[in-house]
């Protein structure tokens, strides 16, 4: 069982907003809950989507966004594309643990 | 551009060692907080260890504290992970990834990652 919990699954048609979240407790990460989240293909390597402070890498467009409410975080995703598919991670700091920690990752279907 | 090469992979028995190398260019090696990541084929992602970008502090997963040691060479500008008692839920890819912002210590954003490098434990 991850320190960040996400859903296993999630949907949507072409053109439609999907929110993907990922929770953490509070005895774990405290006052300090950056959430970076991550996007893999299957078969390739992951890559950095979008980091806690909406930093978005080159070439990541602005339809990703991210929020975050105590020690839960949301990544949305509006105006679906069928290149969206994939799998979605979250990733954070438990200061408390010492250790960086991944959510179990959430695949993303674009029906 | 940044470039992140692993190697080092291949199949070992249980309880035997392995060691991983990462080898870099495209950036001040010397400035970048370095990890290793993991993932079984067809399972999540799973953060391994961190070594600081000036080596003094390194942090580990709890299911490899003891049995794995993250070291960096930063005149050779490379990253390495020495695997001991390796067990067979140790097989994944393993992936070199590097920190997004210099001298971070918290942050933690996994901005470049390697193609990773096949560990198999198996008898």
């Amino acid at each position: 069982q991850s320190v960040l919990t996400q859903p296993p699954s999630v949907s949507g048609a072409p053109g439609q907003r999907v929110t993907i979240s990922c929770t953490g407790s509070s005895s774990n990460f405290g006052s300090q809950f950056d959430v970076h989240w991550y996007k893999q293909v299957p078969g390739t390597a992951p890559k950095l989507l979008i980091s806690a402070n909406n930093y978005r890498p080159s070439g990541v467009p602005d339809r990703f966004s991210v929020s975050k409410s105590g020690t839960s975080a949301s990544l949305a995703i509006t105006g679906l594309q069928a290149e969206d598919e994939a799998d979605y991670y979250c990733q954070s700091y438990a200061s408390s643990l010492s250790v960086v920690v991944f959510g179990g990752g959430t695949k993303l279907t674009v029906l | 551009e940044v470039r992140l090469v692993e190697s080092g992979g291949g199949l070992v028995q249980p309880g035997g060692s392995l060691r991983l190398s990462c080898t870099t260019s495209g950036f001040v090696f010397d400035d970048y907080t370095m990890h290793w990541v993991r993932q079984a084929p067809g399972k999540g992602l799973e953060w391994v260890s961190v070594v600081y970008w000036d080596g003094g502090n390194r942090k580990y997963a709890d299911s490899v504290r003891g049995r794995f040691t993250v070291s960096r060479d930063n005149t050779r500008d490379s990253l390495v992970l020495q695997m001991d008692s390796l067990r067979i839920e140790d097989t994944a890819f393993y992936y070199c990834v590097k920190d997004l912002n210099p001298f971070d210590v918290t942050g933690f954003e996994m901005a470049s990652w390697g193609l990773g490098t096949l560990v198999t434990v198996s008898s």
